[in-house]
């Protein structure tokens, strides 16, 4: 079946700029998860959706970072003013369902360079 | 808090040998503990994982790990490692309690594989 897809695969920026990157987790996922890779961090939590519960939030590095889940279905990350920093993989995960042993399937990722 | 280490940032083997990447782990409770592969411009791809039970984990494409909690560790080997397992690996760990709803890899290794 078709597993986690993001867009876009690749978004370059100038210094200042908001963007806004979309995930589509599988199908019947209720759990969705942002991760960041960076080459100075390695890979990093920033937030999490179940259903209709409030998001954990708790990895989100500054208040230029939300994120969304609409319907239950798929989320959108947005930076204000992005800074050079920012530049990294943001990639995204889905379960299906939120057990600490369920297996998170990631996406492909979108590379987001800020000039 | 719930930690990884990845020992080694790389692992040099011949085509045909033994193949054992290192991990070991730290968090509050029982673990669930991943690994995922990457391959260059690729998000992650699951591998294998230990949630319970019987400590040998067999998995995708002929990788298996042991988990032992004694050593808290949980090393990925393969019998016999092939050009094709080239990539980075990351070894994952998610806390039974605490340690919210994420998971916490390691740094990474690369792993490379030659003729």
């Amino acid at each position: 079946g078709a597993g986690v897809s993001q867009s876009p695969s690749n978004k370059v920026t100038e210094k200042g700029k908001d963007v806004e990157l979309r995930c589509d987790p599988i199908s019947g996922h209720t759990a969705l998860y942002w991760y960041r890779q960076s080459l100075g961090q390695g890979l990093e939590f920033l937030i999490y959706f179940q259903g209709n519960s409030a998001p954990d939030k708790s990895g989100l590095p500054s208040d230029r970072f939300s994120a969304e889940r609409t319907g239950g279905s798929v989320s959108t990350l947005t930076i204000q003013r992005t800074q050079q920093e920012d530049s990294a993989v943001y990639l995204c995960a889905s379960s299906l369902a939120p057990a600490q042993g369920d297996t998170q399937y990631f996406g492909p990722g979108t590379r987001l360079t800020v000039l | 808090a719930q930690s990884v280490a990845q020992p080694e940032d790389q692992v040099n083997v011949a085509e045909g040998n033994p193949l054992t990447v290192k991990c070991t782990y730290s968090v509050s409770g029982n673990p669930y503990l991943f690994w995922y592969v990457q391959y260059p411009n690729r998000g992650l791809q699951f591998l294998l994982k230990y949630i319970t039970g019987d400590n040998l984990v067999k998995g995708s494409y002929g990788f298996e790990a042991e988990f032992n909690k004694s050593q808290t560790s949980f090393h990925l080997k393969k019998p016999s490692a092939l050009v094709s397992d080239s990539a980075l690996y990351f070894c994952a760990v998610r806390g039974f309690t605490g340690g919210g709803n994420k998971l916490t890899f390691g740094t990474g290794t690369q792993l490379k594989v030659e003729l």
